[in-house]
């Protein structure tokens, strides 16, 4: 069954740091998705992205992140300076454009900053 | 906006009982899509089972069943023969459909008991 890939699995970063999370969404699928969850708390909605622009962004989705599709495979999710309370799981989804409530999940990147 | 509840933080069954998990939305939309999921201490998200709002035939996926009641706004899950690989947080989740994105409750803990 096609999958989405993200890595890496878990990153440790310095507070202020830049850090990038990568994800390779299911390859027929023209929707893409950032979710976070902080550790013991329910999973929030960061930002949707369809068309090669953001298609809605929550309130968290500030300033420091950005959402890009470099190539015909990745989309990845920048974080420009990274705070403590960036510190969270965050799971890429992707759906393809007829079946839109197939989300597909990956397996997230544990961000840990120090 | 649509809100997503889930009254029982943490729930415990005998290995092998039934239990069953509750949930409540809101929304005003006429059709839609409710989902649950289950995440493992490995923290991945997998779908446990998927109700699409049109359709009055309740769910059901092997041990898995949802009791969906669109004019109660309800959408509780039921895991019948319960089994130790299905302790896991549950996540009730919302979507208008559209490629819209996804609404999680807070989750439920449930724990199976040997």
């Amino acid at each position: 069954e096609p999958e989405v890939t993200q890595t890496p699995s878990h990153q440790v970063t310095q507070m202020g740091q830049e850090v990038i999370l990568r994800c390779v969404p299911i390859s027929n699928h023209l929707y893409f998705y950032w979710y976070r969850q902080i550790l013991g708390q329910k999973v929030e909605f960061l930002v949707s992205f369809y068309n090669n622009e953001i298609s809605e962004k929550s309130e968290i989705f500030d300033d420091q992140f950005s959402v890009e599709r470099p190539d015909g495979s990745n989309f990845t999710l920048k974080i420009r300076s990274t705070k403590l309370e960036d510190s969270a799981m965050y799971f890429c989804a992707s759906t393809h454009a007829s079946a839109a409530f197939y989300y597909t999940f990956g397996s997230g990147t544990r961000l840990t900053v120090v | 906006a649509q809100t997503v509840t889930q009254s029982q933080p943490e729930m415990s069954v005998q290995e092998a009982e039934t239990v069953t998990l509750s949930c409540t939305y809101d929304t005003s939309e006429n059709n839609y899509y409710l989902f649950w999921y289950k995440q493992p201490p490995s923290r991945q998200m997998i779908l446990v089972i998927r109700q699409e709002a049109y359709k009055q035939q309740n769910a059901t996926e092997n041990r898995f069943s949802v009791n969906f009641q669109k004019a109660a706004k309800s959408f509780s899950l039921k895991i019948s023969d319960s089994q130790l690989g299905d302790t896991a947080m549950y996540f009730c989740a919302f979507t208008s459909g559209g490629n819209e994105k996804l609404t999680f409750g807070t989750g439920t803990r449930l724990t199976i008991i040997p």
